[in-house]
């Protein structure tokens, strides 16, 4: 079984769309993240939400917004999608806030903005 | 703040050993973590180091030094599925335990 999934797997759009990605964990995990990596494979924490409440948001643009209908799911909604946008966007989730030094990642999202 | 240093690339023989450091400069430090990215893959969680000395774990083994900053992740017995990169991270325990993410170690094995 999966532990953590992403949808979709890849995301090809044009400038100035809104998409989301969904992601799920099955592990009964508290804490959820999102993860952008560039192309110079740079890891950059997003967000993390911890039982469905936000507890880091980093200097990320407005356009990006984070969802935790739930503990087991993480979703971001993109608006006015831009070229620097394109990315590869990876979910992960911990135990809980304090284990946060061993995270479980999903498998990304490559997003592709033109 | 946070920074972490790692070497950008490192190439090793296949059945040799290689080791993969990482300095770091953080505020509020709890432990040093390793992951494991093969190119189009996730980070795989590889070991994590919070007190000082040697964690062995099969053919890898992490080394966590906190006096001078420092750690390492020591590979044996390189197969060349271990060709990835490899991060190291630390947990800021002054900013609600994020963890940041060093740039990446790019590791080849080559027969």
């Amino acid at each position: 079984d999966t532990a953590v999934s992403q949808t979709p797997k890849y995301l090809v759009t044009q400038m100035g769309n809104d998409k989301s990605i969904k992601c799920e964990q099955n592990l009964g995990h508290d804490t959820m993240y999102w993860y952008k990596q560039d192309s110079k494979k740079f890891l950059k924490i997003m967000f993390s939400y911890n039982n469905k409440e936000l507890i880091i948001n980093e200097t990320v643009p407005n356009r990006f917004s984070p969802k935790s209908p739930d503990k087991a799911h993480l979703n971001l909604h993109i608006n006015s999608l831009e070229l620097g946008d394109s990315a590869v966007y990876f979910c992960a989730s911990s135990q809980d806030r304090l284990a946060a030094y061993e995270q479980y990642f999903g498998p990304g999202t490559r997003l592709t903005v033109t | 703040g946070q920074s972490l240093e790692q070497p950008s690339e490192v190439t090793a023989v296949e059945g040799a050993i290689v080791q993969i450091n990482c300095t770091y400069q953080t505020s509020g430090f709890y432990g040093l973590s390793w992951y494991q990215q093969h190119d189009g893959g996730a980070p795989t969680f590889l070991s994590y180091n919070a007190l000082d000395g040697l964690e062995e774990t099969g053919r890898f083994s992490s080394f966590l030094s906190r006096s001078d900053s420092y750690g390492y992740l020591l590979l044996q017995e390189l197969q060349m599925k271990d060709s990835a990169s490899y991060f190291c991270a630390v947990r800021d325990r002054t900013s609600y335990d994020k963890v940041i993410f060093g740039p990446g170690t790019s590791l080849s094995v080559i027969p």
